[in-house]
């Protein structure tokens, strides 16, 4: 199974370029999330979807935009790229009608702004 | 913040012995998870504890949880090489995930 897959896996844009993270998921999960891990920082949750249609913002949503046509998809979007968006940005699923259930997570997208 | 807090921030030991971490967290939970991240890598998830629980093991793993407290610990016994790895504690309250800063763990062989 592919699981999570996340393209691309490096990025470079100047600020002000806006571009779409792409998330695809193969195991039919519900929920949806996308994180971003800053050194010293932990993984702080951008924005999660519990099923196609529904999105939630999570503690960090400011300059990102989500959207669930499908199961299978969730991409993140950056609006206008600011270098304090230099990051590397992690996606994850899981199946959610029980929520104890492990996240699965995808190879990261390493995203710099310059 | 209602991240997830992790100590030591880093930890070194020999092979063959025992690694404990510890979180400490704010929220109410419906779980913990705990995840572990090969450096350049995705989180993978090791072992997951529900709020009503205070102990599991899966394999070499012991994971505690004391919600009065709002801490929980994560116990890795009998430590190979191949454990080296940052360890993440995750509380989940509702549909929210909490991350910790992690712990660095190196096993020394």
């Amino acid at each position: 199974n592919a699981g999570v897959t996340q393209t691309p896996k490096f990025q470079v844009l100047k600020t002000g370029q806006s571009m779409t993270l792409q998330c695809a998921q193969d195991m039919n999960h519900e929920y949806m999330s996308w994180y971003r891990q800053d050194p010293g920082m932990g993984l702080r949750l951008i924005h999660y979807s519990v099923g196609a249609g529904i999105t939630d913002q999570g503690e960090v949503p400011n300059g990102y935009n989500v959207s669930r046509s499908t199961t299978e998809d969730f991409p993140l979007r950056l609006l206008s790229a600011a270098p304090s968006q230099t990051s590397v940005y992690f996606c994850a699923s899981s199946a959610d009608r029980d929520p104890n259930q492990p996240q699965h997570f995808g190879d990261g997208t390493r995203l710099s702004i310059l | 913040s209602q991240q997830g807090e992790e100590d030591p921030q880093a930890l070194s030991i020999q092979e063959g012995e025992n690694a404990t971490m510890n979180c400490s967290y704010k929220t109410s939970i419906n779980n913990l998870q705990w995840y572990r991240q090969n450096s350049g890598r995705g989180l993978v998830h090791l072992i997951l504890i529900r709020s009503n629980e205070r102990e599991k093991h899966s394999g070499r793993l012991r994971v505690t949880l004391d919600t009065s407290k709002k801490s929980s610990s994560l116990l890795i016994t009998a430590s190979r090489a191949a454990d080296t790895a940052s360890y993440f504690c995750a509380p989940r309250d509702g549909n929210q995930f909490y991350f910790g800063t992690g712990t660095s763990l190196t096993v020394i062989p």
